[in-house]
């Protein structure tokens, strides 16, 4: 299997631009998908196929990618996203990882 | 759409703990289910995927053995089994039927506490 590594955390004001980054030597090739998590909640996903959002949530949030590397924005950060964000890719075996997440504090 | 799950569960180690995870407002058999565990503080660790259609499953190399992903498809129910329960088991358990959104639906999650 592979692994997706991201920063343990990260700390933004009110009104920034948060990234964070993901990254893992099969994302070359796969797609990637962002969740976030709050505390005592399942986690919702954000971002699809490394860059398309579904209906509902904030355009604030989005994905871009580069070849190893992904890193999802959030424009204009509020309060409310204040939470856990995972990134997670699938192998060619169907396999899925998850990264270790990153806990996004605004402060 | 929604994935309802059993309740909390307390077990010794050793023993095996069954959970229950029933889908609604969708077809149960057109989405893979996928378990997923949170240990308390950590991140999301994937467990495996089941094919709701056919019984087809896939688990994660570090769970083989141990892990066995069934269904119901009468009553629009999967479930995960876990065997050989140690301290390190002690998690909140999700299933999340997987389709062209990635994860896009969970269920609200199953504590299982191992504990002697």
């Amino acid at each position: 299997s592979f692994e997706l590594t991201q920063p343990p955390s990260v700390s933004v004001s009110p009104g920034q631009t948060a990234r964070i980054s993901c990254s893992g030597d099969a994302l070359a090739l796969q797609f990637v998908y962002w969740y976030q998590q709050k505390p005592g909640q399942a986690p919702v996903v954000l971002i699809y196929k490394d860059n398309k959002r579904p209906s509902g949530i904030p355009e604030r949030f989005s994905g871009s990618s580069s070849g190893t590397a992904v890193t999802l924005t959030i424009s204009g950060v509020q309060a409310e996203d204040e939470a856990d964000y995972y990134c997670q890719s699938s192998d060619s075996s169907g396999t899925w990882v998850f990264g270790g997440g990153t806990k996004l504090t605004v402060l | 759409v929604q994935l309802v799950q059993s309740g909390a569960d307390v077990k010794k180690p050793g023993a095996s703990v069954k959970v229950s995870c029933k889908a609604s407002g969708y077809s149960f058999i057109s989405d893979d289910i996928n378990w997923v565990r949170q240990a308390p503080g950590q991140g999301l660790e994937w467990m495996g995927w089941m094919n709701p259609n056919n019984g087809n499953t896939g688990y994660a190399q570090k769970l083989q053995g141990r892990v066995t992903m069934t269904r119901n498809p009468s009553i629009n129910t999967a479930y995960m089994e876990l065997s050989s329960l140690t301290s390190e088991d002690t998690a909140v358990y999700y299933c999340a039927k997987s389709g062209d959104q990635g994860f896009d639906t969970w269920g609200q999650g199953t504590l299982v506490i191992v504990s002697s």
